[in-house]
C-alpha cells in the first residue's frame, strides 16, 4: 500500500523568501506523484505532476518539485513567494496504473507581507 | 469546457436523515473518485469508479455510505442515517487514464453539516 507524509502542517514565510514544502511517500511499486493547491474557498487544482522522465518538474505559478527515488521524496519549492501563494498544498501519489490516489494531510502555506 | 460539477454546494441536515450528493464528471473521463475533507484531516479517499469495473469501495467508513455511478457518468454518494461526524466537505474528482494523463480534476465540493 502507498502512503504520503507531509511533514509540516503549517509553514509561515515572508513575501519574496524561498519556500520548500516537504513530501515523502512509501510504496513498493512505481508511482506517479502530484502536488495540488487549494486556495481559500476554492477547489483543488493541479500544480504539477511527475509521471516519468526528468526528475525536476515545473508547474504553474513558478513552483517546481524534484522526485528523489532513493529518498522517496517529492518536495515542492519556489524561489520567491507572493502573497497570492497563501493556500493549502497537498501531495498525492498513485500507482502507475493510474487508479487509487493517496493524499497527504496538507501543508498550509501562509505568506507574510 | 465544463469542469466537474457537484450539487448541492451546501447541505444542512438533521442527524438521522439520509442525504444524496451528486457529481457530474468531465465528459469522457472514465475514472471518478469521492473524497471527504475534514478540517485538519486532509483528503480521505472514499470510493473509486473506473469504467465498467466493480468500484473500489475500500475507503467507505461504514455501511451507511454508498455510491452509484449510472451510465458511466453521473455519480451519487448517499449517506444514510447521518451522524454529526459525517459533517465535512465531500469532493468529487474525475480523470482520464489515457497515457500521459492521470491527474484528477476536482469539483468545488459539497459542504455537509449535520445538526
Amino acid at each position: 500500500a502507498q502512503s504520503v507524509t507531509q511533514l509540516d502542517s503549517q509553514v509561515p514565510v515572508f513575501e519574496e523568501a524561498p519556500v520548500e514544502l516537504r513530501c515523502n511517500y512509501s510504496s513498493s511499486v512505481s508511482v506517479y506523484l502530484f502536488w495540488y493547491v487549494q486556495y481559500p474557498n476554492q477547489g483543488l487544482q493541479l500544480l504539477l505532476k511527475y509521471l516519468s522522465g526528468s526528475t525536476l518538474v515545473k508547474g504553474i505559478n513558478g513552483f517546481e518539485a524534484e522526485f528523489n527515488k532513493s529518498q522517496t521524496s517529492f518536495h515542492l519549492r519556489k524561489p520567491s513567494v507572493h502573497i497570492s501563494d497563501t493556500a493549502e498544498y497537498f501531495c498525492a501519489v498513485s500507482r502507475n496504473t493510474g487508479n487509487q490516489f493517496y493524499f497527504g494531510t496538507g501543508t498550509s502555506l501562509t505568506v507574510i507581507p | 469546457g465544463a469542469g466537474v460539477s457537484q450539487s448541492p454546494s451546501n447541505k444542512v441536515t438533521e442527524k438521522g436523515k439520509d442525504v444524496e450528493l451528486r457529481c457530474d464528471p468531465i465528459s469522457g473521463h472514465t475514472a471518478l473518485y469521492w473524497y471527504r475533507q475534514s478540517l485538519g484531516q486532509g483528503l480521505e479517499f472514499l470510493i473509486y469508479f473506473q469504467g465498467n469495473s466493480a468500484p473500489d469501495k475500500s475507503g467507505l467508513p461504514s455501511d451507511r455510505f454508498s455510491a452509484e455511478r449510472t451510465g458511466g457518468s453521473v455519480s451519487t454518494l448517499t449517506i444514510q442515517r447521518t451522524q454529526q461526524e459525517d459533517s465535512a466537505v465531500y469532493l468529487c474528482a474525475s480523470s482520464s487514464t489515457g497515457h500521459g494523463s492521470y491527474e484528477q480534476y476536482f469539483g468545488p465540493g459539497t459542504r455537509l453539516t449535520v445538526t
